[in-house]
């Protein structure tokens, strides 16, 4: 059965850093896109970034876009997610999802890990 | 960014009524359209993609219909089980898209 394990998480002062991890394994980690998905109770799941299987193409939110980097390692079946000049409003529960095409370019999500939080506060 | 828009808010049935979902896209997406549930403190679960394809192992009582801007999902008989949040994305257009969801709740 596909896992996904998320760690990372946690208490961060605004303008701070963060790094976010997603341990893969039962599937083949290589040959899938990958995505982090986050949620607010306020506004509910959103979108955040996607790296193609290889790595070569990422998008992103606009919201994030300049301040967080998505990243994979292949070799340790592994996907991060860097995360820089925190706002309060990147406080949520953070996710990383599998993409649901092998080889595709951005599609739904199956399966999610069970989440990390993150929150920015002071 | 292609909004997309759920409707009701909030559905009250009772188990083993139908339960009918409304997702509505701001321009068309084709059949580019999953739906998720989510329970309390879960991560969502994916229920459907293509707008009408089940994932596997989901129970023929869901159902997903619509094409373009309009989509339906339809619970035909809930189960104790079923009563959650549905949530709606697209993904025929980046930046990838949700909808704010419906919470299904025991009339």
């Amino acid at each position: 059965q596909v896992q996904l394990v998320e760690s990372g998480g946690g208490v961060v002062q605004p303008g701070g850093s963060l790094r976010l991890s997603c341990a893969a394994s039962e599937f083949t980690f290589s040959s899938y896109g990958m995505h982090w998905v986050r949620q607010t109770p306020g506004k509910g799941l959103e979108w955040v970034a996607f790296t193609r299987y290889d790595g070569s193409s990422k998008f992103y939110a606009e919201s994030v876009k300049g301040r967080f980097t998505i990243s994979r390692d292949n070799s340790k079946n592994t996907l991060y997610l860097e995360m820089s000049s925190l706002r309060a409003d990147d406080t949520a529960v953070y996710y990383c999802a599998k993409d649901g095409v092998d080889w595709g370019w951005g599609n739904w999500f199956d399966p999610w890990g069970q989440g990390t939080l993150v929150t920015v506060s002071s | 960014e292609i909004v997309m828009t759920q409707s009701p808010g909030t559905l009250s049935v009772s188990p083993g009524e139908r339960a009918t979902l409304s997702c509505r896209a701001s321009q068309s997406v084709g059949s580019n359209l999953a739906w998720y549930q989510q329970k309390p403190g879960q991560a969502p679960r994916l229920l459907m993609y293509g707008a009408s394809t089940r994932a596997t192992g989901l129970p023929a009582r869901f159902s997903g219909t619509g094409s373009g801007t309009d989509f339906t999902l339809t619970i035909s008989s809930l189960q104790s089980e079923d009563f959650a949040v549905y949530y709606c994305q697209q993904y025929s257009n980046w930046p990838l898209t949700f909808g704010g969801g419906t919470k299904v709740e025991i009339k």
